[in-house]
């Protein structure tokens, strides 16, 4: 079974600064999908960026991007310029493209000092 | 922007109670997921519906736990009975049929069994 591993229950950054959350992922295909989700503490889960496997280029959406490393199986989130909006609970999940599960990690609270 | 409705927003209940939880998926949505969030934790995937079939529902406790999807539109997940460990987050959420873009979810329904 696919396995998504989110080592940093906690983490905190300065407004303004450039956090970065880690995560991995444990899975024998090809070809599949990873996302960050955000969930701030109105619990709606709010789709932050997705990264297909078959693309080398890491995926950027404004503040957030990802570092892919693919052979290391790692998908860590990058947020620069911080805000006080980002303040919430990251998740990593996996989705394969055999399959429709959409498979998620423990999670890491941000949280945002002014 | 259109939405997963879910309601209630919250429910408290006795335990041995039955308690159930209504999902309004995206209009052209196939794909209607049921997910539990225990508190600190990532969501699991209780179960998947296509249309109005079940494709998923390998963690589902099928003991206590029943979901359906009459007409393929809006589902309802019911425990019955509600167990003190039950307590917990219940996400909808639903996509295109094999959506690479991700998932979009309702709001949850936080359970509290007593």
């Amino acid at each position: 079974a696919q396995t998504v591993t989110q080592s940093q229950p906690e983490m905190s950054v300065q407004e303004a600064e450039t956090v970065t959350l880690s995560c991995t992922y444990d899975t024998s295909e090809s070809d599949y999908y990873l996302f960050w989700y955000k969930q701030p503490p109105s619990r709606q889960m709010i789709l932050v960026i997705r990264q297909e496997a078959y693309k080398q280029q890491n995926a950027t959406e404004n503040r957030f991007s990802v570092n892919f490393q693919k052979a290391a199986k790692s998908f860590s989130l990058k947020i620069s310029d911080s805000q006080l909006g980002d303040a919430a609970m990251y998740f990593c999940a996996y989705w394969e493209t055999s399959g429709s599960r959409l498979t998620f990690g423990e999670g890491t609270q941000l949280t945002v000092n002014p | 922007e259109a939405e997963v409705a879910q309601s209630p927003r919250y429910k408290i209940t006795e335990k041995s109670q039955a308690v159930a939880f209504w999902c309004d998926p995206i209009s052209g949505h196939a794909t209607l997921y049921w997910y539990r969030q225990i508190l600190g934790q990532g969501p699991e995937l209780l179960v998947q519906f296509q249309d109005e079939s079940v494709v998923d529902d390998s963690q589902l406790p099928k003991d206590r736990f029943s979901a359906e999807r009459l007409k393929g539109v809006d589902s309802t997940l019911k425990i019955q009975p509600a167990e003190l460990g039950d307590s917990a987050m219940y996400l909808c959420a639903s996509s295109r049929l094999r959506d690479r873009d991700g998932y979009t979810f309702g709001s949850g329904t936080r359970l509290t069994v007593v």
